[in-house]
């Protein structure tokens, strides 16, 4: 999986609990992202980021948050977990962006009872 | 909004036959469209990609054949193998603006189904 681990691999939580999972990449690439991977809906980016405290919005972001305060971690943030984020999130690195190869982790599956 | 919509959404082949899975896309700014592969328990990975400057890739038994006009891209397997069974992932993104950032919006998935 490209020197990148997710972390945990999985959780199961009680509806209103904050959740962090944790991105960690050892290949010094630049751009990072999370997904989250559902039925019928392929993968949806819910954020991403371009540079150390660089982030920005995906297009599933309500909910999340993200920080980035190293170039090895990207770690995303429930604030108080829903059922409708039960998912798996995977994880995705670049060195160059656009028009270059994702390397995704291995996911996290998490449930949100 | 859906901007990638694939099909079929899933697909069952006899080895040796040939897997066609179809995308079709909305945002005539994309300009990069890689496929992904997954397996079960496993993140996607890159399998192919083309760029709209040309109409076809191939790689081994792997072919993209892009149809600008249409806003059409499918992927052909060709011999399958039941090693191919996997979940297909089309995607496609934009660097209009130069602020893309390498962003993804991907297909909804075919699970690839190879019977021996």
């Amino acid at each position: 999986d490209a020197g990148i681990t997710q972390s945990p691999r999985h959780k199961v939580t009680e509806t209103g609990t904050p959740v962090t999972l944790r991105c960690h990449q050892t290949e010094n690439h630049r751009y990072m992202y999370w997904y989250r991977q559902d039925p019928g809906h392929g993968l949806r980016l819910i954020h991403y980021s371009y540079g150390v405290k660089d982030t920005d919005k995906g297009e599933v972001s309500d909910g999340y948050s993200v920080s980035r305060s190293k170039t090895e971690d990207f770690l995303l943030t429930l604030e108080s977990a829903t059922s409708s984020q039960t998912s798996v999130y995977f994880c995705a690195i670049s060195l160059a962006g656009i028009g270059e190869t994702q390397y995704f982790g291995p996911g996290t599956r998490l449930l949100v009872l | 909004q859906q901007q990638v919509k694939q099909s079929p959404q899933s697909l069952i082949v006899q080895k040796g036959g040939i897997s066609i899975i179809n995308c079709a896309y909305e945002n005539t700014a994309f300009d990069y469209f890689p496929w992904y592969q997954q397996f079960p328990g496993k993140g996607p990975a890159l399998l192919i990609a083309i760029r709209p400057d040309v109409s076809e890739k191939k790689e081994g038994r792997f072919t993209i054949s892009f149809n600008k006009s249409a806003k059409q891209f499918s992927l052909h397997i060709m011999d399958s193998q039941p090693g191919d069974s996997a979940t297909y992932f089309c995607a496609a993104s934009t660097n209009a603006g130069g602020t893309s950032y390498g962003k993804l919006t991907f297909g909804q998935g075919t699970i690839l189904t190879v019977h021996p």
